[in-house]
């Protein structure tokens, strides 16, 4: 059984581009979250695709956008990159969105913003 | 989501057990706790959750107080491989995520 894959592993952007990170979730998951780690806090959620339709949101502003596909992948896409936004930034899939899933999450990808 | 909160750190032995707190006075009844913890570089880690009743897996214990304003996460017999932070969240399911505070950190003493 694969885990959960994330690409790339380190990303390094200027201010003002746009980046798209990658999600692979685990065999049979059908839901995926997004979260951004800045450095020394714990995650925070950015949001979450179920059968390819965000099911909701946390406090991140418009420009940070997904998708979900067929198969369960997942793109986290961030426009305008700010200063802020370096952070890693980690996807986890759950079998269902039920608060009595547990979440499995990638690596994370290292995005750095200069 | 309730919010929790966790001791900044905690020093233990190993092969002694450990018993990580956690404060979610918050919390609704339909609400699920979770425990999850991150070594570093490393995405977290799922490590048990409950939602009234204690439970029991391979990693750990969860026990939880009666009234869910409290939970403990217990591991039995340390070892070096447990120092890690530890989150505990809570989750309503649906649309909420996982919310995460600073969470714990353990160390663990040879």
């Amino acid at each position: 059984e694969t885990g959960v894959t994330q690409s790339p592993t380190h990303l390094i952007k200027t201010r003002g581009q746009q980046v798209t990170l990658r999600c692979s979730s685990q065999s049979g998951h059908n839901t995926v979250s997004w979260y951004q780690q800045a450095l020394g806090q714990g995650p925070q959620f950015i949001f979450q695709y179920y059968r390819e339709e965000e099911n909701g949101r946390g406090n991140f502003p418009p420009r940070f956008s997904g998708l979900q596909f067929p198969n369960y992948s997942s793109e986290l896409n961030v426009n305008a990159l700010e200063l802020d936004d370096s952070a890693l930034y980690l996807c986890a899939s759950s079998v269902g969105t039920s608060g009595g899933w547990e979440q499995y999450f990638g690596p994370g990808t290292r995005l750095t913003v200069t | 989501d309730a919010k929790t909160t966790q001791p900044n750190s905690m020093e233990s032995n190993e092969e002694e057990p450990v018993h990580l707190p956690c404060n979610h006075s918050t919390i609704s009844g339909t609400d699920y706790i979770h425990w999850y913890r991150q070594l570093p570089s490393q995405g977290p880690e799922y490590v048990i959750h409950g939602l009234t009743s204690n439970v029991n897996n391979r990693m750990a214990s969860l026990a939880i107080a009666e009234d869910r304003k409290s939970s403990t996460l217990i591991l039995h017999r340390a070892t070096l491989r447990d120092a890690a932070v530890y989150y505990c969240t809570t989750d309503g399911g649906g649309a909420d995520g996982l919310t995460f505070g600073k969470g714990t950190h353990l160390i663990i003493q040879p």
